[in-house]
């Protein structure tokens, strides 16, 4: 089976600090992807990379930044937390795979972290 | 950003009714996913739907993608408490790369 596998299920962390979540895959995907989830506003994609080393800014990147020096790992970095980024954060991989304008992008995504920052 | 609109936000139904869900778009996507989401975990892919006017099954559920390709349903006939959980769209990004999702549908089966 896929695994998603996020290091942490709950986090509590204080304004001001740098946080750091961690996320592996097992399936060689090339895709990788960190969304945050908050009631009423859905999942929206704070980064995504599709190869190692390689990112691109998703719909809300602003007060994060993202590291993928292996091709497994995929981090989310919190540069100086702040109480609005308190959220479910979910990261998810899947296989880049397109056949004619047919694109099979099968998200599969890790048990979420819910960070709280005070 | 392409906008997936899903309706209705919540539902609550007795087991044992019929219910259809959503996902509503401007934009053509090449496909649309469902996904669902129970308490504390991660979506979990439901289907994919690829060709304008395709309908699939999987048991009591019935995706149907728009002949546009702009929008999306799902119906679940005869619901049981086991799909209490949030109903996400999803569809490929301009990018090529990432889904865009839409807010979902939190459906509650009591028995």
């Amino acid at each position: 089976d896929v695994k998603v596998t996020q290091s942490s299920r709950y986090l509590v962390k204080r304004t001001g600090e740098k946080v750091f979540l961690e996320c592996v895959q097992d399936m060689d995907h090339e895709n990788m992807f960190w969304y945050r989830q908050d009631p009423g506003l859905g999942l929206r994609l704070i980064y995504f990379s599709y190869d190692v080393k390689m990112k691109e800014k998703g719909d809300i990147p602003e007060g994060y930044s993202v590291s993928r020096e292996k091709k497994e790992r995929f981090s989310l970095i919190l540069e100086s937390a702040s109480t609005n980024q308190t959220s479910m954060y979910l990261c998810a991989s899947s296989l880049y795979d397109r056949f004619g304008e047919q694109v099979n992008t099968e998200a599969f995504f890790g048990q979420g972290t819910r960070l709280t920052v005070v | 950003t392409q906008l997936l609109e899903q309706s209705p936000q919540f539902l609550s139904i007795q087991e044992g009714e019929n219910l259809t869900v959503y996902c509503n778009s401007s934009s053509v996507f090449s496909s649309l996913q469902w996904y669902r989401q129970e308490p504390g975990e991660g979506p979990v892919l439901l289907v994919t739907v690829v060709t304008g006017g395709e309908v699939k099954k999987l048991k009591r559920l019935t995706f149907q993608f728009g002949d546009a390709r702009k929008d999306s349903s799902l119906h679940i006939t005869a619901a049981q408490p086991g799909d209490t959980g949030l109903y996400l769209c999803a569809g490929v990004s301009n990018s090529g790369y990432a889904l865009n999702f839409g807010k979902g549908t939190s459906l509650l089966v009591t028995p």
